[in-house]
């Protein structure tokens, strides 16, 4: 089953504090597992992204960790800043029919608070 | 500055009334996507193309279907909308090659209310 579980629903954090979202998939197949953003009334925006063989991508004040053999990965929202107040969702996918098909997973609304 | 572009933002149509949706892409990308996303839910993907190549999603309903008369412009048709298909749409684009990004690039979205 191509599912992708995603918690928690939803967030608050204060200003400064660390948001953690976590995510767990059960296909094998998956190898690209992003991270989107999305405002409301817009299109989702690539946050960060890794690849299985790697067990830790840092990009700024995002960092994606992740478990090969837990199957789970998680995004760490360091200084969190009430810009950062969004959806986030994770994904997974795999190359079928020459496309990046990416399975979403439910998604978690970020709220920062000052 | 490349782009994805949704045409209409929001669109109004009446049941069972056909509608068209429209995307465009600056980007020159050879893959193109549709995603139905409902309020409060991930977005769910309806089916691509591959250069002219069509890839249907099994549980996508027959109702919709899609065009892609050239590399830049892809279009969904909504055949006979229902109050269920209400609904955000998005057109996403990204490259085919494994080796390159695997990065998808979203327009941002169509709101389709269904009166």
């Amino acid at each position: 089953q191509q599912q992708v579980k995603q918690s928690p629903q939803s967030l608050i954090v204060q200003k400064g504090g660390i948001s953690i979202i976590n995510c767990a998939y059960e296909n094998t197949a998956f190898d690209y597992f992003p991270w989107y953003q999305q405002f409301p009334g817009k299109g989702p925006a690539l946050l960060i992204a890794i690849r299985p063989d790697v067990s830790e991508k840092k990009e700024g004040r995002f960092t994606i960790s992740f478990n090969k053999s837990a199957k789970q990965f998680s995004l760490h929202i360091m200084d969190s800043q009430p810009g950062d107040s969004a959806t986030y969702f994770c994904a997974a996918s795999f190359i079928t029919g020459g496309g990046n098909k990416l399975t979403f997973g439910t998604g978690t609304q970020l709220k920062v608070e000052l | 500055d490349a782009m994805v572009i949704q045409n209409p933002r929001y669109q109004v149509t009446q049941f069972g009334k056909p509608v068209t949706l429209s995307c465009s892409q600056t980007l020159n990308h050879n893959v193109m996507y549709w995603y139905q996303q409902k309020s409060s839910q991930a977005p769910k993907l309806l089916f691509h193309y591959y250069d002219k190549d069509f890839n249907n999603e099994a549980d996508t309903p027959d109702n919709f279907q899609s065009r892609r008369p050239n590399t830049s412009f892809c279009f969904l048709d909504i055949r006979s909308p229902g109050l269920g298909d209400a609904a955000m749409y998005l057109c996403a684009t990204s490259r085919a090659d494994v080796a390159g990004g695997r990065e998808q690039f979203f327009g941002p979205g169509t709101r389709l209310t269904v009166l």
